[in-house]
């Protein structure tokens, strides 16, 4: 049973167009990441949640947005989306980090495509 | 952050063992080391993570050195299924929670 699910597995928008892609996860995790895959290269982490704690990376742009409005849910908001945005978008989730047990769970992502 | 480099690609034989190694010079007393890999078009699956002492679970072993300054991943018989891009990450346990990917190792399996 898919643990982590990201919804849908291809989404194609138009240049400018805003788009929201979607996470949930059955773990009950705390933290909640998203990352940006382009073709042949290594994720990219975008920001991430632990519970309501918002933490963006420095060079994550202003075009990228999230929510995370439950432990459940989490949304990746491109507010225009640009060529340059097409990408494989991760979802991933991990319990509480300072555990020695604690690892991330992937979902299957999702492609963006901008036409 | 601390970062991890491992090598671009390797090449292994059906069956036989790989050694996938990982250099973290700048590790802290408290990162764990771990291991993730990607399938073609599926997300990062956990593999293995240690901290000081050598691992073993069902998928593979973990060998870290004793300065903690490197690591290698073992797979014991590589199988064609076993091709995909193995990640090497530094994962502290105290301030901002979060994994950075290296650039990870591309394992091509010849049968």
């Amino acid at each position: 049973d898919a643990m982590v699910i990201q919804n849908p597995r291809y989404q194609v928008t138009q240049f400018g167009k805003p788009v929201t892609l979607s996470c949930s996860q059955t773990l009950n995790h705390n933290v909640m990441y998203w990352y940006q895959q382009k073709s042949s290269q290594a994720p990219k982490l975008l920001f991430h949640y632990y519970d309501k704690d918002f933490n963006n990376e420095a060079d994550t742009p202003d075009n990228f947005q999230s929510r995370r409005p439950n432990t459940s849910f989490c949304f990746l908001d491109i507010r225009s989306p640009g060529l340059g945005d097409a990408a494989m978008y991760l979802c991933a989730t991990s319990t509480s980090p300072e555990g020695s047990n604690e690892k991330l769970f992937f979902g299957s992502g999702t492609q963006l495509s901008v036409l | 952050d601390a970062k991890t480099t491992q090598p671009n690609s390797m090449e292994s034989n059906e069956e036989e063992p790989v050694h996938l190694p990982c250099n973290h010079s700048t590790i802290s007393g408290t990162d764990y080391i771990h291991w993730y890999r990607q399938l073609p078009s599926q997300g990062p699956e956990y593999v293995i993570h240690g901290l000081t002492s050598n691992v073993n679970n069902r998928m593979a072993s973990l060998a870290i050195a004793e300065d903690r300054k490197s690591s290698t991943l073992i797979l014991h018989r590589a199988t064609l299924r076993d091709a995909a891009v193995y990640y090497c990450i530094l994962r502290g346990t105290s301030g901002t929670y979060k994994y950075i990917f290296g650039t990870g190792t591309r394992l091509k399996v010849l049968a």
